[in-house]
This record gives C-alpha cells, structure tokens and sequence, in this order.
C-alpha cells in the first residue's frame, strides 16, 4: 500500500513563526503536492512538484515556499506564520502512471496564535 | 480555468436507501477526467471512483457508480445500500490532460447516514 506521512498531526504556533510542514511517501511516486483544506472552500492547491528541485504554483501559493530535495520528500514552509494560515494542510503524491489519482496523507491541523 | 461546483454542502441518507451527489464541471477541454473522492472523519482522503471524459459507458465500483453527462457537464455519484461507513466528505475533482495530474476540487459534500 502505498503510504503518506506527514510530521504532526496537530501542530500550535505563534504569528511570525516559521513554520515546516513535512511530507513524505514511499511509492516512488513522481509528483507531489501540497493543499490547504477550509469549511466551505475545499481543497485548494498551494504548490505541487513533478520532480527533484521542480516545483510551481498552485492557486493560492502566497506566503508559502516549498523544498524537495528527495524524491520521497515535500516540504511546506510557511516563512512567517500569520493567523490566516490556520488551516488543515494535506500532502498527496501521485504517479504519471495514474492519472489523476492522489494519496493522501492524514493532514496536519495547523493553528497560528 | 476550470471550476467544479457541488452544490449541496450537506445531504442525508438511510442506511440501506440510495443516495446522490451532485457535480457540475466548467472545461473548454475535450478529454479530461473526472473523480469523487472520500474523507472519512479524521481519516485519509482515499480515492472512490474515476471517470474518463472519452468513454460513454458510465464508471461504477461495487456500490458506487456515476452519471457521467458529458454535454451538460454534470458528473454525479450514486451511492447505493447505504452504510454507515459512507459517512464521510465526498469530494469531486477534475483533472485535465496534461497537468501532471493537477486536480481541481469542488467544495465537498458531507454525508450523514442514519439509521
């Protein structure tokens, strides 16, 4: 079965901080992404990669930057956390192999003080 | 860009009955595909279902199956017998070709199944 791990589950922490969010999958898999999950809004993509060092934006990619630097891994990184950015944040990684089919990983509830 | 929009933020079901959810697509592409995932509570989003835009036979997976309307852009789910374990957030998203497996969400639809 294909896995996806993220670092915390619940993380807390206070306007300014900078903030890692971790990612990481074992399926060899090409392409990474990123999304922020709110009530009434879905999922919206922030940043996805389709290879070492490649990233590009999604739709809302304001005050966020990404880093893989290993095919397994995906980083989000918020450069300095405001109180908007709480959010649930979810990691998917896909093959080309599979069009259009993601897995998930278990989300990160993020609160920013 | 495309947009998929579900319309019912929230519906109900029996257990046993059938249920469905509803999903219209904006595409000016012709070949594309189409999905619903599902997010329990507190659990991982998983995949339920895909659709191709090119094939007219609709997609079913054991009790879940689509009404796939290419020219009215609608791509509903059907749930039949339902079971509590259907409860959950049901996600439609699309996925054009070539965007690297790119999907668009729609804004989900939380399902209560009842006894």
């Amino acid at each position: 079965d294909v896995k996806v791990t993220q670092s915390s589950r619940y993380l807390v922490k206070r306007t300014g901080e900078k903030v890692f969010l971790e990612c990481v999958q074992d399926m060899d898999h090409e392409n990474m992404f990123w999304y922020r999950q709110d009530p009434g809004l879905g999922l919206r993509l922030i940043y996805f990669s389709y290879d070492v060092k490649m990233k590009e934006k999604g739709d809302i990619p304001e005050g966020y930057s990404v880093s893989r630097e290993k095919k397994e891994r995906f980083s989000l990184i918020l450069e300095s956390a405001s109180t908007n950015q709480t959010s649930m944040y979810l990691c998917a990684s896909s093959s080309d192999g599979l069009v259009g089919e993601q897995f998930f990983g278990p989300g990160t509830r993020l609160t920013v003080l | 860009a495309q947009t998929v929009t579900q319309s019912q933020p929230e519906m109900s079901v029996q257990e046993a009955e059938t249920v469905t959810l509803s999903c219209t697509y904006d595409t000016s592409e012709s070949d594309y595909y189409l999905f619903w995932y599902k997010q329990p509570p507190s659990r991982q989003m998983i995949l339920v279902i895909r659709q191709e835009a090119y094939k007219q036979q609709n997609a079913t997976e054991n009790r879940f199956s689509v009404n796939f309307q290419k020219a009215a852009k609608s791509f509903s789910l059907k749930i039949s017998d339902s079971q509590l374990g259907d409860a959950a957030m049901y996600f439609c998203a699309y996925n054009g070709t070539g965007t690297a497996s790119k999907l668009t969400f729609g804004t989900g639809t939380r399902l209560q199944v009842t006894l």
